[in-house]
């Protein structure tokens, strides 16, 4: 069974510029979540999305978004970014509700780096 | 505020070595922690997953401990080994808002030889 991918793998872009990141989830689960990871703040929630729709919500401005398709690969971009916005985006999937005792299986990450 | 603390920070053992990782939370209401171990460049793993009435599991050279009424767990690793440094980060499971996952900002554990 196939793990949780991530496309691209490294990126890099200028302030100002928007990107889209990629994530196909595991066979069969419906849920994928996106985080952000920097060194200052460890891994932070963006948000979560079950059947197309958005289930749950982080503390991220506007900029960021998200959205899943029919056969569950998601999405997010970030449009004009800012350095601060330099991170590793990781997505997880899961069969539902990624508490509840579902395990979240992670893909590798998109190492954005914003010059 | 719903908050998940780890310690120590960073730790340095030497091959073959037990050591313990602590995690403290003030999340409420609790309905499960799970650790999780990320290695340098890669997505985090899921090590375990324990709920309110489960005190102890293992995996492998892994166990983690749960005491609910003084809100932490420790995750104790045995014999290490030079494949176990990597980061370990405890994370906290709210039904409140809608479900959310509250995570510690990790222990930054290196195996040296």
């Amino acid at each position: 069974k196939a793990g949780v991918t991530q496309t691209p793998r490294y990126l890099i872009k200028t302030r100002g510029q928007q990107v889209t990141l990629s994530c196909s989830p595991i066979s069969g689960h419906r849920s994928v979540s996106w985080y952000q990871q920097t060194p200052g703040q460890g891994l932070q929630f963006l948000f979560e999305y079950f059947s197309e729709t958005q289930r749950n919500k982080g503390n991220f401005p506007g900029r960021f978004s998200g959205r899943q398709f029919s056969n569950s690969r998601s999405e997010m971009n970030v449009s004009t970014l800012e350095l601060g916005d330099s991170a590793l985006y990781l997505c997880a999937s899961s069969l539902d509700k990624p508490g509840a005792k579902n395990i979240q299986y992670f893909g590798a990450g998109t190492r954005l780096s914003v010059l | 505020k719903n908050q998940v603390e780890q310690s120590p920070q960073s730790l340095i053992i030497l091959e073959g070595k037990n050591c313990t990782l602590q995690c403290n939370y003030t999340v409420s209401p609790f309905s499960n922690l799970r650790w999780y171990k990320q290695d340098t460049g890669r997505g985090p793993v899921s090590l375990t997953i324990m709920t309110f009435s489960e005190n102890t599991k293992s995996n492998g050279r892994y166990t983690a401990t749960l005491d609910a009424d003084t809100k932490q767990s420790s995750l104790h690793i045995t014999a290490s080994q030079l494949s176990d440094s990597a980061s370990y980060i405890c994370v906290v499971y709210t039904r409140n808002q809608g479900g959310k996952l509250i995570f510690g900002q990790g222990t930054e554990l290196s195996v040296k030889p």
